[in-house]
């Protein structure tokens, strides 16, 4: 069975960049395409971008493009996504999902567990 | 703001029959394969449907998907206490070239 295992909780400054790790295992990883996903508190759900490891190919929302890196490292099976400039709005819990199918829009199947990211001075 | 609109809250006896919609356009339900998610207060997202109306392993048939034109539909038949949670729809839009969620919706017993 495929098990994500997310980094642990992060507080930052406003301004600063955070990065957060998502390693799988249990199942191919560079064949699948890898989201990100956040949901600010008491919000819904927000796609912000994704990774397909064996192309290295990503998509990222227009909402954070210039301020999102989506990265993977298939020796480690390890996807990562960095986001800077960080600000108080971006406070929020961050998952990392692996779709089911080919394709993004075949589902999320596997999801991480789950990043706390607070941004506060 | 997402281009997937759902009813904010639907609720229903125990037992009952609950339906949420998931309004979207030509550019991603119409085209594209639409996937629900059950979310429970402070857990990750479940998948719950995928490709309009399919069911991973070890979801019940009380849920069920369809999709018509620019909408779908999740279903949740008999409905029990454990089911009271966040549901998402979500599909990739091809003109956007993003996945997009829709904003939501929360079921309640009554």
């Amino acid at each position: 069975q495929v098990q994500l295992v997310q980094s642990g909780a992060e507080v930052k400054k406003p301004g600063s960049s955070v990065k957060v790790s998502c390693k799988a295992s249990g199942g191919s990883f560079s064949s699948y395409a890898i989201s990100w996903v956040r949901q600010a508190p008491g919000q819904g759900l927000e796609w912000m971008g994704g990774i397909i490891p064996i192309f290295g190919t990503t998509n990222e929302a227009q909402n954070f493009q210039g301020r999102v890196t989506i990265t993977a490292d298939e020796s480690t099976s390890t996807a990562y996504m960095e986001l800077s400039s960080l600000r108080s709005e971006d406070t929020a819990v961050y998952y990392c999902a692996r779709v089911k199918g080919d394709s993004f829009s075949s589902g999320h199947l596997f999801w991480g567990q789950g990043t706390r990211v607070t941004v506060s001075s | 703001q997402s281009v997937l609109t759902q009813p904010p809250s639907v609720s229903a006896a125990p037992g009952q029959k609950v339906t949420i919609s998931c309004s979207g356009s030509s550019s991603n339900i119409r085209i594209n394969y639409v996937s629900w998610y059950q979310q429970l207060p402070g857990t990750a997202p479940k998948l719950l449907i995928y490709d309009n109306n399919k069911r991973p392993s070890g979801i019940p048939d009380r849920f069920s998907g369809s999709k018509s034109g620019t909408s779908a539909t999740l279903g949740i038949t008999g409905l029990q206490t454990g089911d009271e949670a966040d549901y998402y729809c979500g599909t990739w839009d091809s003109s956007l070239n993003v996945y997009v969620f829709g904003t939501g919706t929360k079921v309640t017993g009554l």
